[in-house]
């Protein structure tokens, strides 16, 4: 089946510091997803890719599709220590005989901790 | 409205105890999944529904059982607990008609002895 490959793992940074994270996979994706899991509580979607080379922000994160749909990037500017969780990347994970495209495949997960 | 709600927050089983989690949501959502998230592992599709009476196989639905009978409920069951079913168990609802937005309950952890 289809796999994301998150990276870092895990990130280890300084309040005020930005941050890089990206998913791969080994298939074309038309959409990507962004979730934020925090500690004890399920994901929450921060922000949804549509198309190739799009750029959304959210507050102080901005995502990008990447050009080759394989790719997605995240970055969190000036971290706070909220930001601490796991942040998820998620694709759909294939067509249903209807055409629609609900099922999503996630990647592992980036841990971020922020260091007040 | 109170989103998706999982009961119970936590649960300690004996090999070979059954049980089953409770799944509601109140958004009217016909879509609703069940994945099972173990350490540094994502999350894995166990089971989903794309409306009342209709269940399919997720990722990994070994050792699980759904039903759903109503809109609102997706009650997971386990027959015969096994320490592999250890993990954090997390439903999940959307709209289903596009890849859309999934939202998810608090979780419930699990744990078999």
């Amino acid at each position: 089946g289809q796999q994301l490959n998150q990276s870092p793992q895990s990130m280890f940074i300084q309040e005020g510091e930005d941050v890089s994270m990206n998913c791969t996979s080994s298939s074309i994706f038309n959409t990507w997803l962004w979730y934020k899991q925090d500690p004890g509580e399920g994901p929450v979607l921060l922000i949804a890719l549509y198309k190739a080379g799009e750029l959304t922000s959210n507050g102080r994160l901005t995502a990008q599709f990447g050009i080759t749909r394989k790719d997605s990037f995240l970055n969190i500017s000036a971290s706070i220590p909220s930001d601490v969780g796991i942040y998820f990347c998620a694709g759909p994970s294939g067509m249903n005989s209807g055409g629609s495209n609900y099922k999503l495949t996630f990647g592992k997960g980036t841990l971020l901790t922020v260091n007040p | 409205n109170a989103g998706v709600t999982q009961t119970p927050k936590f649960r300690i089983l004996k090999i070979g105890q059954s049980m089953t989690l409770q799944c509601t949501q109140d958004m009217n959502h016909n879509y609703m999944y069940w994945y099972r998230q173990d350490p540094g592992m994502g999350l894995k599709l166990i089971y989903y529904s794309v409306g009342a009476g209709i269940t399919d196989k997720g990722e990994v639905p070994n050792g699980y059982n759904v039903s759903r009978s109503t809109t609102e409920d997706f009650p997971l069951r386990l027959e015969l607990a096994a320490p592999s079913q250890t993990s954090v168990y997390f439903c999940a609802s959307s709209y289903g008609t596009h890849v859309d937005t999934q939202y998810f309950g608090p979780g419930t952890r699990l744990t078999v002895l």
